[in-house]
């Protein structure tokens, strides 16, 4: 079955300070693949998607991600958090067409 | 930019009653959706739409709900009698044909008790 998974529910990184993001998924062919941000009470804000060519993608916000076919993966980073960068991190994974998400992780900057 | 629009952002409602949410999707789009994240969980999808007809279902919609575009620009989700799992953020999205990302609104949060 189709599936994403992010192994990490919290994280706490200072702020200035690199950030990765795990992501995994498990489709049959290559999906097209997603990171949302959700900020407390707001909805879901795409920061970039990968559908085909460069692996590496660059989004939104100073954010990119790289799909590696090899370990099932789209991690998301960021070479330097802000404080507002706080927040509700989802992958989302699109084999028919619908999106599949993942558990999420909350971000959490400190100063 | 064009954007989902989702009304209300907030819906009290006692067990039991009927509620209908609101969306207005972006308006050359053509496919349409609804998901929703029960608090502190993650974002599940419902059910889309095309073509005036359902496309696909999840298990979560049941007979409990259905979904309407009733005038060329709404694309409604109506739960029939609430129950208090009910109560979670509901996003609507939609896309165009060229298969690309969906567009989500603000969501609404709706509340049952």
């Amino acid at each position: 079955a189709q599936s994403v998974t992010q192994p990490d529910i919290h994280i706490t990184v200072s702020e200035g300070a690199s950030l990765e993001l795990r992501c995994n998924y498990s489709y049959g062919a290559t999906p097209y693949l997603f990171w949302y941000v959700q900020s407390p009470g707001q909805g879901l804000q795409l920061l970039l998607k990968y559908f085909s060519g460069d692996t590496l993608v660059q989004g939104i916000k100073g954010f990119e991600a790289e799909f590696k076919r090899s370990q099932s993966s789209f991690n998301l980073r960021k070479p330097s958090v802000h404080w507002s960068d706080a927040a509700e991190y989802f992958c989302a994974g699109k084999g028919t067409d619908k999106l599949i998400f993942g558990t999420g992780t909350r971000l959490q900057v400190f100063p | 930019e064009p954007e989902v629009t989702q009304t209300p952002s907030h819906q009290v409602t006692q067990m039991g009653q009927e509620v209908i949410l609101r969306c207005v999707p972006i308006s050359n789009h053509l496919y349409f959706y609804w998901y929703r994240q029960i608090l502190g969980q993650k974002v599940e999808f419902l059910v889309s739409f095309y073509n005036n007809e359902i496309s696909e279902k999840s298990e979560i919609f049941d007979d409990q709900f259905s979904v309407e575009r009733p005038d060329g620009s709404n694309f409604t989700l109506k739960i029939r009698s609430t129950k208090l799992e009910d109560s979670a953020m509901y996003f609507c999205a939609s896309r165009d044909d060229s298969n690309t990302e969906a567009f989500f609104g603000q969501g609404t949060r709706l509340t049952v008790v």
